[in-house]
């Protein structure tokens, strides 16, 4: 069975600090998709990062950056300089890989992200 | 190019009754996936439609039903509402083989 963990429920910084947000996944399979989605207060789950299993390169974009580490199964996703507009909640998810089908999503409880001016 | 569209946006429904929940995936996307989002539960997937075809369905009882059309437009069905149903139903749609499921606002459904 799948299960990610996002240990911190809550998070407040101020602006201009930078803030890493800790995902850690459990997976038999041996190939899998990883994300991070931000949820703002109007709902909208928007897509943020994929990342396969077998690529482990870090990515940056902008003020984000994601560090995969298949060793320790985590995920983490770092804001650096955050912005009051970052507050959010964002959640870390997990999915089988399948190739030419859409495969259910397994999603961490989430983590408020609070940015105070 | 659109997003996906959800509708209603807010809907209000007592214990017993029954409700319909509509999704318009992003135009070309084949794939359309239904989420429940409670306090909580958290984030939980309830069915995936393909081609009109469900694939994959959660662990959810037989009181929620979905299907696609050839339009690939989803609907989601609750019968019989319980109070434990209040949530925010959101509907993610993405391209035939790709990984990426880009998610509409949602439909916060309460049950009094």
């Amino acid at each position: 069975a799948q299960k990610v963990t996002q240990a911190q429920t809550e998070i407040s910084v101020v602006e201009k600090e930078d803030v890493t947000l800790d995902c850690v996944y459990e997976t038999r399979d041996t190939t899998y998709y990883l994300f991070w989605y931000k949820q703002p207060p109007s709902g909208e789950l928007v897509f943020l990062i994929r990342r396969n299993s077998f690529d482990e390169q870090n990515e940056i974009s902008g003020r984000y950056s994601w560090n995969f580490q298949k060793s320790t199964s985590s995920f983490n996703f770092t804001i650096t300089a955050s912005q009051v507009v970052d507050s959010a909640v964002y959640f870390c998810a997990l999915s089988e890989f399948y190739t030419g089908a859409n495969s259910k999503l397994t999603f961490g409880k989430g983590i408020t992200l609070s940015v105070r001016p | 190019k659109a997003g996906v569209t959800q509708t209603p946006r807010y809907l209000i429904k007592t214990r017993g009754q029954q409700v319909t929940l509509s999704c318009s995936p992003i135009s070309g996307h084949r794939s359309v996936s239904w989420y429940q989002q409670t306090p909580g539960q958290g984030l939980q997937f309830l069915f995936e439609y393909f081609s009109e075809t469900q694939r994959n369905k959660g662990n959810f009882p037989g009181r929620f039903s979905g299907r696609q059309f050839s339009n690939s437009r989803s609907e989601m069905n609750v019968s019989t509402l319980e109070l434990g149903d209040s949530a925010l139903y959101l509907c993610a749609s993405s391209l035939a083989g790709s990984a990426e499921q880009f998610f509409g606002p949602g439909t916060r459904l309460t049950v009094l």
